[in-house]
């Protein structure tokens, strides 16, 4: 079974460029999340999906990050424009279902640079 | 909100021997699961083992097991045997039954070094 496919794995971008990040979950899972992981510290959630729709997205800092999920698969993550404590490892996760015992499966993240 | 606290930034461990990584949580809430999660360089989250509140029995994984004191919000990773391949950080991490609230709430991760 293949599992969290993320792209790029890197990125380094000059402070106020844009840049995107996608994802694409394991096979029939329908809940998605995205997280944050700046160095030196846990994950930490910026969005949650179910299907296509947003459960959670308290966390994302909404005047610079967009997140959209296309047709109930694909994610893709913006950010627009970038700064520099934007510089993170960005962890997309699926899992089957929204229960809480339900394993996340992580994918190996994108690691941005903002110089 | 929850938060999770892991007091030991760095550890290392004699191949072969056994080291317990700690955990602390803070929860209002009577039911909900406690993961802790493995991240090599690679960078990939893996879970290693699970536990629910619920269950009074402390989980075990082959070489891993848990150490779950409900009432003091302490959750422990002990490694026996441990092997080079253990090496990597260590995250515990916190998640609730709620609907729409089931994201994992991280600590800080612990450092573990595995010396041959």
């Amino acid at each position: 079974e293949a599992g969290v496919a993320q792209s790029p794995r890197y990125k380094i971008i000059e402070k106020r460029q844009s840049v995107a990040f996608w994802c694409n979950p394991i096979s029939g899972h329908a809940t998605l999340y995205w997280y944050q992981q700046i160095l030196g510290q846990g994950p930490k959630l910026l969005i949650q999906f179910q299907n296509n729709g947003v459960v959670d997205d308290s966390q994302l800092p909404k005047d610079r990050f967009s997140a959209e999920r296309l047709k109930g698969v694909d994610s893709t993550l913006k950010i627009q424009p970038a700064k520099l404590e934007d510089s993170a490892v960005y962890l997309c996760a699926s899992s089957l279902v929204p229960r809480a015992h339900n394993e996340q499966f992580f994918g190996p993240g994108t690691r941005l640079t903002v110089l | 909100a929850q938060t999770v606290t892991q007091s030991q930034p760095e550890m290392s461990v004699q191949e072969a021997e056994t080291v317990t990584l700690s955990c602390t949580y803070d929860t209002s809430e009577s039911d909900y699961y406690l993961f802790w999660y493995k991240q090599p360089p690679s960078r990939q989250m893996i879970l290693v083992i699970r536990q629910e509140a619920y269950k009074q029995q402390n989980a075990t994984e082959n070489r891993f097991s848990v150490n779950f004191q409900k009432a003091a919000k302490s959750f422990s990773l002990k490694i026996s045997d441990s092997q080079l391949g253990d090496a990597a950080m260590y995250f515990c991490a916190y998640r609730s039954p709620s609907f729409g609230n089931e994201k994992l709430t991280f600590g800080t991760g612990t450092r573990l070094t595995i010396i041959p």
